[in-house]
């Protein structure tokens, strides 16, 4: 079974733009969480999917959004990029309606310059 | 003060040895305790969870919860260079729990030959 994917693995933007990130969860998965880690943050929740409804959310400005579609693939998006949005950001997904078993897929990589 | 606290390390160790890893805690309402695995470049990898106070092993690994002290550990025995990735504790109320993760900072370990 493949796992959780992402694009794209790295991106490089400027202050002021935005940018879109991709994650495919594992088949028949239909929960997808959204995170961001940081060196001196950590992992941080951003949001939270199940059947295209977003269930949970972070404490994340609104210009972090997300979006799942009908086969349960996601979009994540940050507007009006800032220098401290600069993390790696992870997608897990779930099988069982639970967040304990949640498959981490290896992130987008964002340096905003 | 953060909810949940994990040394950062590094944390080397020779080959063979027993890894000890710790995080200590503050919300008694945490529930379930996870332990995950995070190489270089890569997502997390979730290696175990339990429940409520006590102890889980699974092959070489060890967790241990001692929810009177909030304390969790998570040993490695017999220990192998493929061990070296930075080690995040994780902690929630309840299965639900998406956005109510508390993840600690991480612990880097490195097991050298």
């Amino acid at each position: 079974k493949a796992g959780v994917t992402q694009t794209p693995r790295y991106l490089i933007k400027t202050r002021g733009q935005q940018v879109t990130l991709s994650c495919s969860p594992i088949s028949g998965h239909r929960s997808v969480s959204w995170y961001q880690q940081t060196p001196g943050q950590g992992l941080q929740f951003l949001f939270e999917y199940f059947s295209e409804t977003q269930r949970n959310k972070g404490n994340f400005p609104g210009r972090f959004s997300g979006r799942q579609f009908s086969n349960s693939r996601s979009e994540m998006n940050v507007s009006t990029l800032e220098l401290g949005d600069s993390a790696l950001y992870l997608c897990a997904s779930s099988s069982r309606d639970s967040a304990l078993e949640q498959f981490f897929g290896p992130g987008t990589r964002l340096t905003v310059l | 003060q953060k909810e949940v606290e994990q040394d950062p390390g590094p944390l080397s160790v020779p080959e063979g040895a027993i890894v000890s890893l710790n995080c200590t805690y503050s919300n008694s309402a945490f529930q379930y305790f996870m332990w995950y695995r995070q190489y270089s470049r890569k997502g997390p990898e979730l290696l175990m969870y339990t429940y409520s106070s006590g102890n889980k092993e699974d092959g070489r690994f060890t967790a241990q919860v001692d929810k009177s002290s909030k304390y969790i550990s998570l040993f490695i025995r017999d220990s192998q260079p493929s061990d070296s990735a930075t080690y995040l504790c994780a902690m929630s109320e309840t299965t639900d729990s998406w956005g109510k993760f508390q993840f600690g900072a991480g612990t880097q370990v490195v097991v050298t030959p």
